[in-house]
């Protein structure tokens, strides 16, 4: 059971814009900064947004993130077919003096 | 480039102790409001984080682990380390070290290495 709530699943078709959402509480996303990471199969988390809305160098403007209260979203536009991964949200939680991850989206282009 | 490189067995036998070590290179681990991170990741499943160090030697624990696990850290070999005592299946997984600000997620990760745990 992870802390931060995200779907299970997500697919959108080539070109199409596709959100995922995250949602905490008041000692994490309330009150903290959220990050998205990008995990391809084998491979480590790699990651897309730091500080709510900041893209490391080389991260397409396609992504993008956004917070509102407790809740965040990744949404990506113009969808490609490499976008195909599991993503996942995180933040840092002042209950647990740790990072706390959602349980991951699966995103398909169809 | 801030690397961090994982490194111990990939078998470890139920009831033992999983003892890893990560080595960081391109940055120092004494940088100050930097805390060095040990997160595992179950086949399939999604991440879960197990504790955190500070160069000082400062550490914080998952509580649900917390009564299984060491951090340690060696800045003279730019090394922190995990151990976890009295495995089982369950703690079968990839673990990742990684990096984090005072107080955020991971911005850096090593590249995980798969433990499993088995007789």
């Amino acid at each position: 059971q992870s802390v931060l709530s995200q779907p299970p699943s997500a697919s959108g078709t080539p070109g199409q814009r596709v959100t995922i959402s995250c949602s905490g509480s008041s000692s994490n996303i309330g009150s903290k900064y959220v990050y998205w990471y990008q995990q391809l199969p084998g491979t480590a988390p790699k990651l897309l947004i730091y500080t709510n809305n900041q893209r490391p160098a080389g991260v397409p403007d396609r992504f993008s993130g956004s917070k509102s209260g407790t809740s965040a979203s990744l949404a990506i536009s113009g969808l490609r077919s490499e976008d195909e991964a599991d993503y996942y949200c995180a933040a840092w939680d002042d209950s647990l003096s740790g990072p706390v991850f959602g349980g991951g989206t699966k995103l398909t282009v169809l | 480039q801030l690397q961090l490189q994982e490194s111990g067995p990939g078998l470890v036998k139920p009831s033992e102790t999983l003892s890893l070590t990560c080595t960081v290179s391109g940055g120092s681990i004494s940088t100050d409001n930097y805390y060095w991170q040990w997160i595992r990741q179950p086949p399939g499943k999604g991440l879960e984080w197990i504790g955190s160090i500070y160069f000082s030697g400062s550490t914080y624990y998952n509580p649900s682990l917390e009564s299984r696990v060491t951090i340690s850290v060696d800045t003279s070999k730019n090394q922190f380390s995990l151990k976890l005592s009295s495995v089982t299946a369950a703690d079968t997984a990839v673990y990742y070290c990684a990096r984090c600000y005072v107080a955020a997620a991971p911005t850096y990760w090593g590249q995980g290495t798969l433990i499993t745990v088995s007789s």
